[in-house]
């Protein structure tokens, strides 16, 4: 089984400064990585993935994530974030032994920036 | 391309009712699985379609259940609804490949009173 660990539930910062969203996940296997983003009323937007490679993945928007293994986690930056960064973030695993796309999600980081 | 639809955008039922909701992935789509959001449990995962076979389902009982048409398109039921129904679905799409990258519809927001 897997699980996502979403270390923040709600993080606040002043606009222009920068950001790191936690997430730690634990699996018996093999794992992708996503973080996804929700703006309010709508559903959730893919911002970066990682399936292999080079651990340090970039996505939209200028977020960026690390693949750590040894620590399990996947923890997501901003080196300047806007006030329409405002949203709340998901991270989510699935299974990368094929099979199912299954996506195991974290309860979520509300992230409010601040003017 | 369109993304995903996802119909009604928003239904109001009475518990004992039960809801058919609908969603039509990306062309070309045809893997779709479905979602339950809510404030208490987070994201939670129902269950997934692959060309028109189930081939994973989460741990929701058995009121809930879902199917998929041979043009991809899904719907899921939950018959005999509860107060603690109420929630945001949402579905999502996706080639199947190997990317695992699921495109999500808004969802339909479920209110059961």
């Amino acid at each position: 089984a897997q699980s996502v660990t979403q270390l923040d539930s709600q993080v606040p910062v002043f606009e222009e400064a920068p950001v790191e969203l936690r997430c730690n996940y634990s699996s018996s296997v093999s794992v992708y990585l996503f973080w996804y983003v929700q703006y309010p009323n709508q559903g959730l937007q893919l911002l970066l993935k990682y399936l292999s490679g080079s651990t340090l993945v970039k996505g939209i928007n200028g977020f960026e994530a690390e693949f750590n293994k040894s620590q399990t986690s996947f923890h997501l930056r901003k080196p300047s974030v806007h006030i329409s960064d405002t949203a709340e973030y998901f991270c989510a695993v699935s299974d990368a032994q094929g099979g199912s796309e299954k996506l195991v999600f974290g309860k979520g980081t509300k992230l409010t920036v601040n003017p | 391309k369109a993304g995903v639809t996802q119909t009604p955008r928003y239904l109001i039922k009475t518990r004992g009712q039960q809801v058919t909701l609908s969603c039509s992935p990306i062309s070309g789509h045809r893997s779709v699985s479905w979602y339950q959001q809510t404030p208490g449990q987070g994201l939670q995962f129902l269950f997934e379609y692959f060309s028109e076979t189930q081939r994973n389902k989460g741990n929701f009982p058995g009121r809930f259940s879902g199917r998929q048409f041979s043009n991809s398109r899904s719907e899921m039921n939950v018959s005999t609804l509860e107060l603690g129904d109420s929630a945001l679905y949402l579905c999502a799409s996706s080639t199947n490949s190997n990317s695992n990258e699921q495109f999500f519809g808004p969802g339909t927001r479920l209110t059961v009173l």
